[in-house]
């Protein structure tokens, strides 16, 4: 399979505890995108990388929140401290540029925070 | 502002008839992409069709069509001949070229789509 992987695909943990998800991109993509999706809602923009560089950030990624993308290849997200309001789906996508490019999705890491 | 309004939380259509979904959106950018995308029950993302702001023909890929209204900020996804795997959630999606956090995707809430045989 060629496509966008993440692991795990779900993630129970208890209030409090760091969670960290893994996403491998389609191997000749140079750019790597974190969405976060609550129940009912639209995904929404947290962070954006062009190979290992993190460009931008949004509002919502909050300091409990990292992630890397080392020698540009797959990437991290890390939440410490997590809170109730971290339970959503994290969805990874990446790209092979911008403009017309679609960005090809994974299935996401579902995180309920118990 | 919402950027990207879908204002039909969902919709029930007949299997083989046409289904139209509602997308507008507000920017400021002249260059801009609108993007449609399927998400099944699975979770994941699919990418359905593209338009750019400077495109003169409305989009099409197989049963995918886009009405794209400039004037109006509307971006409508038409699907033709439904079928009972198209049931699933449809958003609409823009990209901003000019700004300078041009690289990501804003998401309107969704639009789910249940398909009767």
């Amino acid at each position: 399979d060629t496509g966008v992987s993440q692991d795990p695909r779900h993630k129970i943990t208890k209030r409090g505890q760091n969670v960290t998800f893994r996403c491998d991109p389609i191997s000749e993509h140079n750019r790597l995108y974190w969405y976060r999706q609550t129940l009912g809602q639209g995904p929404e923009f947290l962070t954006y990388f062009q190979n290992e560089a993190q460009l931008e950030k949004s509002r919502l990624l909050s300091d409990r929140f990292s992630a890397e993308r080392p020698k540009g290849s797959f990437s991290t997200l890390e939440i410490q401290r997590t809170e109730q309001g971290d339970s959503a789906m994290y969805l990874c996508a990446s790209s092979i540029g911008t403009g017309r490019t679609e960005a090809f999705f994974g299935q996401g890491t579902r995180l309920t925070v118990v | 502002a919402q950027k990207i309004t879908q204002t039909q939380p969902g919709m029930f259509v007949q299997e083989k008839e046409a289904v139209t979904l509602d997308c507008t959106y507000d920017t400021s950018d002249q260059s801009y992409g609108l993007f449609w995308y399927k998400q099944p029950s699975s979770g994941e993302m699919i990418f359905l069709i593209y338009q750019g702001s400077y495109d003169e023909q409305n989009a099409t890929e197989g049963r995918y069509s886009l009405n794209f209204q400039k004037a109006r900020k509307s971006a409508n996804l038409v699907i033709s001949a439904s079928q009972l795997g198209d049931s699933a959630m449809y958003f609409c999606a823009m990209r901003e070229f000019l700004k300078a956090a041009g690289n990501k995707l804003t998401f309107g809430g969704g639009t789910r789509v249940l398909v009767k045989p």
